[in-house]
């Protein structure tokens, strides 16, 4: 079946640091890809998608390239700010259908 | 954008009791619904998928007696936990697909979960 596995938390981290969240995914076919981010008190946010290989999904400042050789969708910012942190959820969903499955989510804290 | 309201936020009831958590679609219309179940430090697990006017349809292993989801219009969803025991004591999460959203893995909105302790 589909999973999809990323790195454990928590990810300490200094303001203006770079952010790199590694996913690798298993699935059949060409899935699509992507990343959500739950802030404190809040639901699940989309933060970006690719929908096919060589993809880059961008949003606030933070890539993921879909890599269908690496079987990978990593997260990464430049400089990261205090208002990043969260718990960050890497997915995908199948070509055929729209049921997602989630990695283990990635808590992220941003020190000033 | 979208917004995705659960109600209510926390619960928590004795073993034996039914619980009922309501998702709803407060600026869109949701055709489809899905229920997520997440434990603590774990990732979201699906648990079903709400249809408007239809069965859900369960995941295997989810006890479709046990987790009652009703989708009567296309903006709510529900979801009664039934004779609910501590093991079943977890955050329920809903999510929400616009039905107006054509492409494939199309954006699920969120709502905000709803902790269930089970005394």
């Amino acid at each position: 079946g589909n999973s999809v596995t990323q790195m454990e938390g928590p990810v300490t981290l200094s303001e203006e640091a770079f952010l790199t969240i590694n996913c690798t995914y298993t699935a059949t076919g060409y899935p699509s890809l992507f990343w959500y981010v739950q802030y404190p008190g809040e639901g699940l946010q989309l933060l970006l998608k690719a929908t096919k290989a060589d993809d880059k999904g961008s949003n606030k400042g933070f890539e993921a390239t879909y890599r269908k050789e690496t079987t990978s969708f990593h997260l990464e910012k430049g400089s990261v700010q205090v208002s990043d942190s969260a718990v960050y959820f890497c997915a995908l969903s199948p070509a055929a259908g729209n049921k997602l499955t989630f990695g283990g989510g990635t808590r992220v804290l941003v020190k000033p | 954008g979208a917004v995705v309201s659960q109600h209510p936020s926390r619960v928590i009831c004795k073993s034996g009791t039914s619980v009922k958590i309501e998702c709803r679609s407060l600026d869109f219309q949701a055709t489809t619904m899905f229920w997520y179940r997440q434990f603590p430090k774990q990732s979201l697990m699906l648990m079903a998928t709400s249809n408007e006017g239809s069965k859900a349809t369960y995941e295997q292993g989810v006890e479709k007696d046990k987790f009652l989801i009703n989708h009567a219009s296309l903006t709510l969803s529900t979801l009664t936990v039934t004779s609910a025991h501590p093991e079943d004591s977890s955050f329920y999460i809903c999510s929400a697909r616009d039905q107006r959203s054509g492409e494939l893995g199309e954006t699920q909105y969120f709502g905000p979960g709803t902790r269930l302790l089970v005394l």
